[in-house]
C-alpha cells in the first residue's frame, strides 16, 4: 500500500520561498505522475502542477511563474518550490499520485495522467511575518 | 481552461434517502478516440485528504461502497448516493483531467437532515 507524506516548514515569511517534499513509501515513483494540490482554509482544491517520473512537468498557468516541481527517484521523493509567497498562498498542501493512462490520436500513442488515486495527509503552510 | 461547476453547493438528506450531486464542465471532457470521460469524483471528510471515488466518470475505485454511483458524459455528470449513511457526510468534488490546468468543482457539502 503506497503512502505519501508531505514535509516542510509550516510557517513561511511573505516574499520568501515555500519548499515542501513528498516522500513516497511502499511503492516506486516509476510510471506514475506526481502532483501538488493545495486547499486554502475552508475553501476548494487547486491543482499546482505535476511531474512525471521521467522529469517532465506541467504547471497551473496561474502559478507557473513562481512554481518549480522536481523529483529525486533515488530518494523516492518529489518536491515543490513556490517563490514570492503572500498570505494568499496560505493553504494545506497535498501531494498526490496519478496513474498513467493511454490515448491515441493521429500522431500515435500518448500517455496522460488519470485521477488522483493516492494522497498525502496534507500539511498546513501559513504565510505570515 | 475547462471550468467545473457543481450544484447544489450543499444539500441535507435524511438517512437512507438518495443524494444527487451534479457537475457540469464548460467544455466536453469526452475524448472521442477512446470514448472515455476524463472526469473524477472525490469525497473529502473534515481534516482528511480527498479520497478518489470514481474515475472515467463511472468507474468505481476499489473499496467504494456500491451505494455510490457515477454517471454522465460529455459536459454533464452526476454522483448519486442511493441510500445516505452517516459516514457519507462530507464534501464531494468533481475534477476534470482532460486538459491542464486540472480544475475541480467548488465542492458540494452533504449533511444529514
Amino acid at each position: 500500500q503506497v503512502q505519501l507524506q508531505e514535509s516542510g516548514p509550516g510557517l513561511v515569511k511573505p516574499s520568501e520561498t515555500l519548499s515542501l517534499t513528498c516522500t513516497v513509501s511502499g511503492g516506486s515513483l516509476s510510471s506514475y505522475y506526481w502532483s501538488w494540490i493545495r486547499q486554502p482554509p475552508g475553501k476548494g482544491l487547486e491543482w499546482i502542477g505535476y511531474i512525471y517520473y521521467s522529469g517532465s512537468t506541467n504547471y497551473n498557468p496561474s502559478l507557473k511563474s513562481r512554481v518549480t516541481i522536481s523529483i529525486d527517484t533515488s530518494k523516492n521523493q518529489f518536491s515543490v518550490k513556490l517563490s514570492s509567497v503572500t498570505a494568499a498562498d496560505t493553504a494545506v498542501y497535498f501531494c498526490a499520485r496519478s496513474p498513467v493512462t493511454n490515448y491515441y490520436n493521429s500522431n500515435g500513442g500518448h500517455i496522460w495522467p488519470g485521477g488522483f488515486d493516492n494522497w498525502g495527509q496534507g500539511t498546513l503552510v501559513t504565510v505570515s511575518s | 481552461d475547462i471550468v467545473m461547476t457543481q450544484s447544489p453547493d450543499s444539500l441535507a438528506v435524511s438517512l437512507g434517502e438518495r443524494a444527487t450531486i451534479n457537475c457540469k464542465s464548460s467544455q466536453s471532457v469526452l475524448y472521442n478516440s477512446n470514448n472515455k470521460n476524463y472526469l473524477a469524483w472525490y469525497q473529502q471528510k473534515p481534516g482528511q485528504p480527498p479520497k478518489l471515488l470514481f474515475y472515467w466518470a463511472s468507474t468505481r475505485e476499489s473499496g467504494v461502497p456500491d451505494r455510490f454511483s457515477g454517471s454522465g458524459s460529455g459536459t454533464e455528470f452526476t454522483l448519486t448516493i442511493s441510500s445516505l449513511q452517516a459516514e457519507d457526510v462530507a464534501v464531494y468534488y468533481c475534477q476534470q483531467y482532460y486538459s491542464t490546468p486540472f480544475l475541480f468543482g467548488q465542492g458540494t457539502k452533504v449533511e444529514i437532515k
